[in-house]
C-alpha cells in the first residue's frame, strides 16, 4: 500500500510538553496539507507544502505550531507547550499540484493532552 | 470566506433503500471543486465522489450519485440501495486550493 502514511496513530502527553508528528505523503505528490479535525466537527485546514515551500497558514495554526517539509517528501507538525484544547486528530493530506487534484488522506494522529 | 453547510447532523435508511444527502455552500470564485468523502468510525477518509464546478453533468461513482446545482449553490449526495458498510461520517467539501469541510452528516444504515 503506497498511500499517505502518519506516525504515531495515537499519542498521549501532558499539559506543557512538546510533541511532533510525522507525515509521509504519496510518493509522486508534491502537494502535502494538514488538517485538525475535534470531535463531531469537520476537519480545519491547518497549513500546506508544495514541495518544500510553505505556501499558506491559517490563523488557527498558533506561534506554537510549526510544520516543516525540508526535502519536500515528507513532513512534520510540531507543537510546543500544549494545551487541552489541542487534543484532536491531525490529518495530513496529499496531492499532485494542481486545485483541481484530489487530496487523499492518512489515518490521522490522535493527540490527547492530559 | 467560502462556507459549507451540512443540515443533517444525523440521518437513517434502511438496507437497500436510498437516501439523499443536503450541503450548501458559498463562495465567489467561479472555478472549484466539490467533494463528498466518507470518514468510517475510527478509520481514514476515503473520497466518495467529486465534481468539477465547470461541468454540468452530474458526477456519478457505481451506487453514489450527486446533483449539483451551481446556482443555487447545492450538492447533495444519493446513495442508492444503501448498504450496511456506507454507515459513516459524510463530509461535503469545496476545493479551490484548501479543502473546506462541513460539519458532517452521519448516516445510520438499518438492517
Amino acid at each position: 500500500d503506497t498511500g499517505v502514511s502518519q506516525d504515531p496513530r495515537h499519542k498521549i502527553t501532558k499539559r506543557g510538553q512538546n510533541v511532533t508528528f510525522r507525515c509521509d505523503p504519496i510518493s509522486e505528490h508534491n502537494r502535502l496539507y494538514w488538517y485538525r479535525q475535534t470531535l463531531g466537527q469537520g476537519p480545519e485546514f491547518l497549513t500546506y507544502f508544495q514541495n518544500e515551500a510553505q505556501l499558506e497558514k491559517s490563523r488557527l495554526l498558533s506561534d506554537r505550531f510549526s510544520a516543516e517539509r525540508p526535502k519536500g517528501s515528507f513532513s512534520t507538525l510540531e507543537i510546543q507547550r500544549t494545551e487541552q484544547g489541542d487534543s484532536a486528530m491531525y490529518l495530513c493530506a496529499s496531492s499532485r499540484v494542481g486545485n483541481q487534484e484530489t487530496q487523499y488522506f492518512g489515518p490521522g494522529t490522535r493527540l490527547l493532552v492530559l | 470566506a467560502q462556507t459549507v453547510t451540512q443540515s443533517q447532523p444525523e440521518m437513517s435508511v434502511q438496507e437497500a433503500e436510498t437516501v439523499t444527502l443536503s450541503c450548501t455552500y458559498d463562495t465567489s470564485e467561479s472555478d472549484y471543486y466539490l467533494f463528498w468523502y466518507k470518514q468510517p468510525p475510527s478509520r481514514q477518509m476515503i473520497l466518495v465522489i467529486r465534481q468539477e464546478a465547470y461541468k454540468q453533468q452530474n458526477a456519478t461513482e457505481n451506487r453514489f450519485s450527486v446533483n449539483f446545482q451551481k446556482a443555487a449553490k447545492s450538492f447533495s449526495l444519493k446513495i442508492s440501495d444503501s448498504q450496511l458498510g456506507d454507515a459513516a461520517m459524510y463530509f461535503c467539501a469545496y476545493s479551490s486550493d484548501k479543502i473546506i469541510f462541513g460539519k458532517g452528516t452521519r448516516l445510520h444504515i438499518l438492517p
